[in-house]
């Protein structure tokens, strides 16, 4: 059964402080992607990474950065939490070839104090 | 550019009764078109896809959805709702290999059904 995990489901932190968020997929797929979610605004692309060490903006990167050292592992990283950065955080991954749907971890509930 | 839109934010219907939840989309070349759904506090759940042949595309739960090229629309269909079918649905849209293989997702609509 195919799978990708999230690190955390709840993570409760305060303005300033350095969040990670980590993202492990076990499909071998290549790309792989992190989302911002939050009412009314549907899901936002933050980074992908299309291979290991490489990433791409998506549409709203500010105040974010990633780490893919690993073909199986992305992370999300906030370098300095803000309260406007509390949502749920989304991880997923696709394939190159094959199966052409997008498989989602189950989430990561930011708070940021 | 690709883009989806999902014009209801809320659908709301009966138990025992058929839903449809809309969903139409733009894209430069031939789509793939994707459903999913996601339950409170949850990840996002794959529920169907077209890629190519019937337009008729028969997915998880009993969900099926109709991909019409004409009116460039794909929406999501179930025959008789159960209240264990609300939850956020979302659409999406891929370019087909040569473009671009990342997904642009609507804004998702809520589904209500009620007892």
């Amino acid at each position: 059964d195919v799978k990708v995990t999230q690190s955390s489901r709840y993570l409760v932190k305060r303005t300033g402080e350095k969040v990670f968020l980590e993202c492990v997929q076990d499909m071998d797929h290549e790309n792989m992607f992190w989302y911002r979610q939050d009412p009314g605004l549907g899901l936002r692309l933050i980074y992908f990474s299309y291979d290991v060490k490489m990433k791409e903006k998506g549409d709203i990167p500010e105040g974010y950065s990633v780490s893919r050292e690993k073909k199986e592992r992305f992370s999300l990283i906030l370098e300095s939490a803000s309260t406007n950065q509390t949502s749920m955080y989304l991880c997923a991954s696709i394939a190159v070839v094959g199966w052409v749907e997008q498989f989602f971890g189950p989430g990561t509930r930011l708070t940021v104090l | 550019a690709q883009s989806v839109a999902q014009p209801e934010d809320q659908v709301n219907v009966a138990e025992g009764n058929p839903l449809t939840v809309k969903c139409t989309y733009s894209v430069s070349g031939n789509p793939y078109l994707f459903w999913y759904v996601q339950y409170p506090n949850r990840g996002l759940q794959f529920l169907l896809k077209y890629i190519t042949g019937d337009n008729l595309v028969k997915g998880s739960y009993g969900f099926e959805a109709e991909f019409n090229k004409s009116q460039t629309s794909f929406h999501l269909k179930k025959p008789s709702a159960l209240v264990s079918d609300s939850a956020l649905y979302f659409c999406a849209v891929r370019d087909r290999p040569g473009g671009s293989y990342i997904p642009t997702f609507g804004r998702g609509t809520s589904l209500i059904v009620h007892p």
